[in-house]
């Protein structure tokens, strides 16, 4: 069974101050990881990783993924109160017929105060 | 405002009530997800749209959740006799291609409460 954990659960930070992220995973079949910010609502896609050591940057924010040691982390710099959310981690398996289900972790409750 | 939309966007229901929620994907999207995320978790992964086909139940958490997309484009879920423990936000997404290489969209949920 597919399994993504996030760490920290938590975290309240300053503006300005710069955050990393965690996601491990296991995965029958890889095909993708993803990162997902979700507010009070629907959940925004930030990146898709498929491909170790390549770096995805947008903005304050970058991600890269490691497929050797089945892990990934996401970066914010100089953080805003805008950046406060839940960020989601997903994996993508490409076995089976189902393909884009995505196997979701817990989430890391970010609190950015001014 | 050509989004993924979803109705009710909230839903109180006693126990033993059925209830029905819809899903409006982006016009064209081939691909339809529904997802359940309970309080404090992730999303998971109830049941996958391919058009009208539906490929992929194994996430339905029992016999009284059953889905529908009859014309490849609206998506039906259904609860059954509902259960406390279906208290949940109910996700709809949908993408254009086959993968997550092509982007899911995320509808805005319906939060359900089971009363």
């Amino acid at each position: 069974e597919d399994k993504v954990v996030q760490s920290p659960l938590s975290l309240v930070v300053h503006e300005g101050d710069t955050v990393t992220l965690n996601c491990s995973y296991e995965v029958t079949n890889f095909r993708s990881l993803l990162w997902y910010k979700q507010e009070k609502k629907a959940p925004t896609f930030l990146f898709m990783l498929t491909s170790s050591g390549i770096e995805k940057k947008s903005g304050r924010l970058s991600s890269i993924l490691d497929k050797k040691e089945l892990f990934s982390i996401l970066n914010i710099t100089a953080t805003q109160t805008g950046d406060s959310a839940v960020y989601l981690c997903a994996v993508e398996d490409a076995g089976g017929t189902s393909y884009g289900k995505l196997t979701f972790g817990q989430g890391t409750i970010l609190t950015v105060h001014p | 405002g050509a989004g993924v939309s979803q109705s009710p966007r909230y839903k109180v229901a006693k126990r033993g009530q059925d209830v029905a929620l819809r899903c409006d994907p982006i016009s064209g999207h081939v691909s339809l997800f529904w997802y359940q995320q309970a309080l404090g978790q992730g999303p998971e992964f109830l049941t996958y749209f391919q058009n009208e086909a539906q490929l992929d139940k194994s996430g339905l958490p029992s016999d009284r959740f059953f889905a529908e997309r009859p014309e490849g484009s609206v998506s039906t879920l259904k609860i059954q006799r509902t259960q406390q423990e279906d208290s949940a936000v109910y996700l709809c997404a949908s993408s254009y291609g086959l993968a997550a290489s092509y982007e899911q969209y995320f509808g805005p949920g319906t939060r359900l409460t089971v009363t």
